[in-house]
């Protein structure tokens, strides 16, 4: 079947450490994004990237790397330097396609992976 | 600045009633799409509805309906016929010209029997 998959689904890590959550999408998406979540909270973007070997920053990257060097992968690495990263989060994909007559793009709904919830101790 | 608002506390709602919950944006981009998603406890994100903004016609899918009112910039989700699979948090999310989701709050809706 085709969809996301985000790996670990529970994942504890140490003050100080580095940890990469996985994020795999077989639906020939070229738009990828990571979320996260805060308990009660909405999902905010963290990176996102709509095309291979490329990548924005969105409203919360401090702490935070990803990279994107196949269609399929667009892991993400929580830093040391992230203060607080206690929380849930999501990787998303999506179609990008262009207007007619037009070099705009959109993309269209998201698909989201299961998400991924990292506790630091 | 939040782009997107869902202000209403948590909702209780009647098996079989509809439900209406709210979601007013911000934008000054005249290309956009407003989406709907629901979040289960299970945590997974379900697409729900989409309203681009040039579109004449309020969205349908089922039990869901867009109530889009771009003069208001309001895009209020309508769940008929509510069954209890429908306790869950609902989420508002709007695209903009730069291809970014941006997501409100949500809204807490609880189904009783």
């Amino acid at each position: 079947d085709g969809g996301i998959t985000q790996s670990p689904k529970y994942l504890f890590r140490k003050e100080g450490q580095n940890v990469t959550l996985s994020c795999e999408q077989n639906l020939n998406h070229d738009a990828m994004y990571w979320y996260r979540q805060d308990p009660g909270q909405g999902l905010r973007l963290i990176y996102y990237s709509q095309i291979v070997n490329d990548f924005q920053k969105g409203d919360i990257a401090e702490g935070y790397s990803v990279s994107r060097e196949k269609k399929e992968s667009f892991p993400l690495t929580v830093t040391s330097a992230q203060k607080n990263p206690t929380a849930f989060y999501l990787c998303a994909s999506s179609i990008v396609s262009k207007l007619p007559g037009s070099a705009s793009t959109y993309t269209g709904e998201l698909f989201f992976g299961e998400g991924s919830r990292l506790t630091v101790l | 600045a939040q782009k997107i608002t869902q202000t209403q506390p948590g909702m209780f709602v009647q098996e079989k009633e509809a439900v209406t919950l709210d979601c007013t944006y911000d934008t000054s981009d005249p290309s956009y799409g407003l989406f709907w998603y629901k979040q289960p406890s299970s945590g997974e994100m379900i697409f729900l509805i989409y309203q681009g903004s040039y579109d004449q016609q309020n969205a349908t899918e089922g039990r869901y309906s867009l109530n889009f009112q771009k003069a208001r910039k309001s895009a209020n989700l309508v769940i008929s016929a509510s069954q209890l699979g429908d306790s869950a948090m609902y989420f508002c999310a709007m695209r903009e010209g730069n291809n970014r989701l941006a997501f409100g709050k949500g809204n807490q809706v609880v189904v009783i029997p």
